[in-house]
């Protein structure tokens, strides 16, 4: 298994500013996904972050309003840019350790963010 | 392309009563499944799962799910309900091959009735 924390664990942020948010792994991992849930809805990737490469965006979500970034095996960072009230949700970074471990992920606990 | 379907958005037992919450999936070949449950203002935490062998398979805090490939299933059940399941639980499906990329359910709030 692996152990994530995510920084911070939730905030406030006025409209048109940005928010980065870390997550850190306690062992190196070779996939990192970034989630966004709204309120009172399931999970919808945003994008999955590599090391080493730019981050594979889903359909609906774009590099200039969500960048990511993948230092290294145990860290990322997902950027929440020109925040608007749509994007107050929380969102979660999860991650596969690969190889032999049948897809699966664990998944950090979150970041709250509401936008006004 | 798959898709998974969660029946119930919001189940509610007494306690002590069987748990049943619902997920099907659709998919030619049968993906990874998972169920993972989401308490109030935390993250996702895996209950149980399935990949090969065995098609019931137990997980955490008592949960078991059975792979049902006739009729495309992975419901989740508990015996007996206690206080402490009230959560959202989310069915999870992932291909064998290519990509890691999950594909959520839509969720079931399960509450608990005293």
């Amino acid at each position: 298994s692996a152990v994530i924390s995510q920084k911070p664990s939730r905030d406030i942020c006025q409209r048109g500013t940005s928010l980065t948010i870390q997550c850190q792994v306690d062992s190196q991992v070779t996939m990192m996904f970034w989630y966004r849930q709204q309120p009172g809805q399931s999970l919808t990737l945003i994008a999955t972050a590599n090391q080493g490469s730019e981050a594979t965006y889903e359909s609906g979500f774009v590099i200039d309003k969500f960048p990511i970034s993948r230092p290294n095996l145990t860290f990322s960072t997902l950027t929440v840019s020109n925040l608007s009230p749509e994007d107050s949700s929380i969102y979660l970074c999860s991650v596969t350790p690969g190889q032999s471990s049948y897809n699966e992920q664990f998944f950090g606990p979150g970041t709250r963010l509401t936008v006004l | 392309a798959q898709s998974v379907t969660q029946l119930g958005s919001h189940v509610s037992v007494s306690e002590g009563a069987l748990v049943l919450l619902r997920c099907n999936y659709s998919s030619s070949v049968p993906p990874y499944l998972f169920w993972y449950v989401q308490y109030p203002n935390q993250g996702l935490q895996l209950l149980l799962k399935y990949t090969t062998g065995a098609t019931l398979v137990k997980g955490i805090n008592g949960f078991e799910a059975e792979f049902k490939k006739s009729e495309t299933s992975f419901h989740l059940t508990k015996p007996s309900a206690h206080m402490s399941d009230a959560a959202e639980y989310f069915c999870a499906v992932s291909p064998r091959r290519g990509t890691y990329k999950y594909i959520f359910g839509t969720g079931t709030r399960l509450k608990v009735l005293a």
